[in-house]
């Protein structure tokens, strides 16, 4: 079974320029989740998704931060624009959503610089 | 006061120690918990669930306190492929799940 795809592995960009990440999770599951990973700190939760609705965004700065998730299944992080403090791998994970507590699978996440 | 803490790394430990984290969280309402472990570079991944009554999964043993809001996990006969940084991780239930994860502590187990 093929797990949380996420692309691209890695970016560079400059300050002031817009970045997308895009994330495709695991078959079937409902729940997608974006969370940013900062150096030497665990993951940190900027967004859930429960098919196409966002249920909890509240830790995602939406003046330059957006997400959407058309059709339930896709999902693009954006961030416009880009500052140096956004540095960080932005991680994507699924899970099935089954009403319970459920184990959340990760990709391999995205690793942006930001010069 | 963080709502999960660890012990800060790295440990250092020949092959074949003996180690122990330890992991405090703030949120008594707190439902479910977990260890996650992170390779170098590479993603988290859900290394085992933890029970109020203890719970061992071959070299590994987890256990949780409730009335302290202390988790724990041991690691025993230590192998070099343990080298990672272990994730403490408690979940929330609201009619959905929320993680919220330690800062994790790294362990190098050295040959």
């Amino acid at each position: 079974e093929a797990g949380v795809v996420q692309s691209p592995r890695y970016k560079i960009i400059e300050k002031k320029q817009p970045v997308a990440f895009w994330c495709n999770p695991i078959s079937g599951h409902n729940t997608l989740y974006w969370y940013r990973q900062n150096l030497g700190q665990g993951p940190e939760l900027l967004i859930r998704y429960e098919n196409e609705e966002a249920v909890d965004d509240s830790q995602l700065p939406k003046d330059r931060f957006s997400a959407e998730r058309l059709k339930g299944v896709d999902s693009t992080l954006k961030i416009q624009p880009a500052e140096l403090g956004d540095s960080a791998v932005y991680l994507c994970a699924s899970s099935p959503g089954t009403g319970v507590p459920d184990t959340q699978y990760f990709g391999p996440g995205t690793r942006l610089t930001v010069l | 006061r963080k709502e999960v803490e660890q012990d800060p790394g790295p440990f250092n430990v020949p092959e074949g120690a003996t180690v122990a984290f330890n992991c405090t969280y703030s949120n008594s309402a707190s439902q479910s918990f977990f260890w996650y472990r992170q390779d170098c570079r590479k993603e988290p991944k859900l290394l085992m669930s933890v029970y109020s009554s203890g719970n061992e999964d071959g070299r590994f043993t987890a256990q949780l306190n409730r009335a302290s809001q202390y988790i724990s996990l041991l690691i025993r006969d230590s192998k070099l492929s343990d080298s990672a940084t272990y994730l403490c991780v408690v979940n929330m239930w609201n009619g959905y799940s929320t993680l919220t994860f330690g800062k994790g502590t790294m362990l190098l187990v050295s040959p």
